[in-house]
């Protein structure tokens, strides 16, 4: 168990629908990473939040969102679904110091969305 | 910005025979290196790393990987596969330094592991 927590496990919608997924990070973590694992695509990196703040993007579509709140915990909003979207997503957290130290993420377990 | 390239998609191989599944990176900057593994229906579960130091790295459950910068690799190995390493095994590398960074993620191998 890597202490970070994701909900839904699975959530199954249709077209045209959005859904929002959520992630605790392990307790103390400040950064807060989304991943999408796709057929097609493999693992990619979404976007990063630290302390509430967006760092890095990844190949995010407009259509989707995410936000991290004062309790770090995340959510990532994904809007006019397409059957494309069916993917896993996942959510790792790390502690997020900065300066020239390796920072481990750990990942959660994944929300399965399935469009259809 | 950096690239992962696994060169195997799949990799069968019969169980207590050794296995290598092969990682090559593309980066301008230092990084650092890793292998995932993922059993089916399981999220991602970290084998090992490589931050600095010696270039032989050992990992959870008898795995191995070996970093060497002139050819830009990272092989993963064991020696002997069990029944229970079929899994997707992930190579991964991100940027050293400046903190807290995203993971670049190869394609996968799939490995099979026959009785």
């Amino acid at each position: 168990d890597s202490g970070v927590t994701q909900t839904p496990k699975h959530l199954i919608t249709a077209t045209g629908q959005r859904v929002t997924l959520r992630c605790s990070p392990r307790s103390g973590d400040l950064s807060v990473y989304w991943y999408q694992q796709s057929l097609d695509q493999g693992l990619q990196f979404l976007i990063q939040y630290y302390n509430g703040e967006e760092r890095a993007k990844g190949n995010i579509l407009e259509r989707f969102s995410a936000q991290q709140f004062p309790d770090l915990h995340s959510e990532l909003n994904l809007s006019s679904l397409e059957l494309g979207d069916s993917a896993l997503y996942f959510c790792a957290s790390s502690v997020g110091t900065s300066g020239n130290f390796y920072d481990e993420q750990y990942f959660g377990p994944g929300t399965r969305l399935t469009v259809t | 910005a950096q690239s992962v390239t696994q060169l195997d998609s799949q990799v069968p191989v019969f169980e207590e025979a050794p296995v290598e599944l092969r990682c090559n990176y593309s980066s301008s900057v230092s990084v650092y290196l890793f292998w995932y593994v993922q059993y089916p229906n399981q999220g991602l579960q970290l084998l090992l790393k490589y931050l600095s130091g010696s270039t032989l790295v050992k990992g959870i459950n008898g795995f191995e990987a070996e970093f060497n910068k002139s050819q830009t690799s990272f092989h993963l190995r064991k020696p002997s596969v069990h029944i229970s390493d079929t899994a997707e095994y992930f190579c991964a590398v991100s940027a050293r330094g400046r903190g807290a960074q995203k993971l670049v993620f190869g394609q996968g191998t799939r490995l099979t592991i026959n009785p």
